[in-house]
């Protein structure tokens, strides 16, 4: 069955470190893949999102993601990551029933930033 | 209005009352999903609407749930007969027809039944 898995549940770096987020999916075919990010109090806001072309996507607030087909993985990337980062990121991946989009999300990654 | 409304933002009731969420889409978008996410959790898909179709219904946990769209726009996720178990953030997005389209969420209602 088609799913996505994110391995970390919380994750702590300090802030300007580098950060990674894994998401890894299982899907037959060629994914739809897309990262949100959930902030305290906040809805979900759609950081990128892959459909095809250039494995590399860029994203707002600085974010990017590699989609690595070889590796079933789609995982988030920040060179340098600031205090009001600190939120629940989703990876999510669409999938297809019927003619239209179903998103189906991870998980979830916590992410806590230290000064 | 700008975004996907959604109300009340927080609910508490009691355990076997019903409860009814609403869902405001942005205007013009066809294409409008219900989400639960439960402490710890991800998000869980429940039900989906696109246009006049007939509604995805794949994923309510159980016939306690039920959900409308009237007149393509407004939708209401109702929630018979609550159990504690049912305490939850109801998440809903909107989105247009194509594959590709963005998807926007509300804020979410936070659902605690006592």
């Amino acid at each position: 069955a088609q799913s996505v898995t994110q391995p970390d549940i919380h994750i702590t770096v300090s802030e300007g470190a580098s950060l990674e987020l894994r998401c890894n999916y299982s899907y037959g075919a060629t994914p739809y893949l897309f990262w949100y990010v959930q902030s305290p109090g906040q809805g979900l806001q759609l950081l990128l999102k892959y459909f095809s072309g250039d494995t590399l996507v860029q994203g707002i607030k600085g974010f990017e993601a590699e989609f690595k087909r070889s590796q079933s993985s789609f995982n988030l990337r920040k060179p340098s990551v600031h205090w009001s980062d600190a939120a629940e990121y989703f990876c999510a991946v669409v999938l297809f029933s019927g003619g239209y989009n179903k998103l189906i999300f991870g998980a979830g990654t916590r992410l806590a930033v230290h000064p | 209005g700008a975004g996907v409304s959604q109300s009340p933002s927080n609910k508490v009731t009691e355990k076997g009352k019903d409860v009814e969420l609403r869902c405001d889409p942005i205007s013009g978008h066809t294409a409008l999903y219900w989400y639960r996410q439960s402490l710890g959790q991800g998000l869980e898909f429940l039900i989906y609407f696109q246009g006049n179709s007939a509604p995805d219904k794949s994923g309510l946990p159980s016939d306690r749930f039920s959900a409308e769209r009237t007149g393509g726009s407004v939708s209401t996720l109702t929630i018979q007969r609550t159990q504690q178990e049912d305490s939850a953030v109801y998440l809903c997005a909107s989105s247009g027809r194509g594959t590709d389209e963005k998807l926007f969420f509300g804020s979410g209602t936070q659902l605690s039944v006592l």
